[in-house]
């Protein structure tokens, strides 16, 4: 049982848009500004996509969007292309020098 | 270039120990945060450790506190993982990071642990 909870799937077709959420509590998401989204190809190195709830790297589309309300923070992508297909973890800062990551989203692109 | 390379994973037996490095390059690492890990076969990413720059604050996943010991020599740009007590569920590739960003991390690309007898 991860310490976040988002969908164990999500899909869009291409040029739509999908949001994935991640819902944690008011010890970690809910607390601190410190949500990052992460994209995962099988066998490759996870990348950084959003960092600070909502900032995006050098190098990252703007196609990915990332929001919080409350205790839940989502990424939205935009415009879907066939190589965004891929995992995507959520991770929040928990205070106390722990950090937690979601479960995972298995984004399809249809 | 940024550069984190992840060695010494392999075969190791219930209740043995094994010492992952990740050397660094590339950037001042003494200025980081620097993180482990992991990634169990089938399974998500889970967080393991975290250490500041100067070695003197560090944090722990409940599942490693007091079997893991995150640590580095500035020296040699390079980040260690002791484990000790090694369970089968330990099994996984074991990523080091560094937090490149507020709460964001940049990634090596992993040493494969395996616990078995």
């Amino acid at each position: 049982q991860s310490a976040l909870t988002q969908p164990p799937s999500a899909s869009g077709s291409p040029g739509q848009s999908v949001t994935i959420s991640c819902t944690g509590t008011s010890s970690d998401v809910g607390a601190y500004k410190y949500v990052s989204w992460y994209q995962k190809h099988p066998g490759k190195a996870p990348k950084l996509m959003i960092y600070e709830v909502s900032k995006r790297p050098s190098g990252v589309p703007d196609r990915f969007s990332g929001s919080k309300s409350g205790n839940t923070a989502s990424l939205t992508v935009s415009g879907l292309q066939a190589e965004d297909e891929a995992d995507y973890y959520c991770s929040s800062y928990a205070g106390d020098n722990n950090f937690e990551f979601g479960g995972g989203t298995t984004l399809t692109v249809l | 270039e940024v550069q984190l390379v992840e060695s010494g994973g392999g075969l190791v037996q219930p209740g043995g120990s094994l010492r992952l490095s990740c050397a660094a390059s590339g950037f001042t690492f003494s200025d980081y945060w620097m993180h482990w890990v992991r990634q169990a076969p089938g399974k998500g990413l889970v967080w393991v450790s975290r250490l500041n720059g100067d070695g003197s604050s560090s944090g722990y996943a409940d599942s490693v506190k007091g079997r893991f010991t995150i640590s580095r020599d500035n020296a040699k740009n390079t980040l260690y993982l002791q484990m000790n007590s090694l369970r089968a569920e330990d099994t996984a590739v074991f990523y080091c990071a560094g937090e490149f960003n507020p709460g964001g991390l940049g990634w090596g690309r992993g040493t494969l642990v395996a616990v078995s007898s």
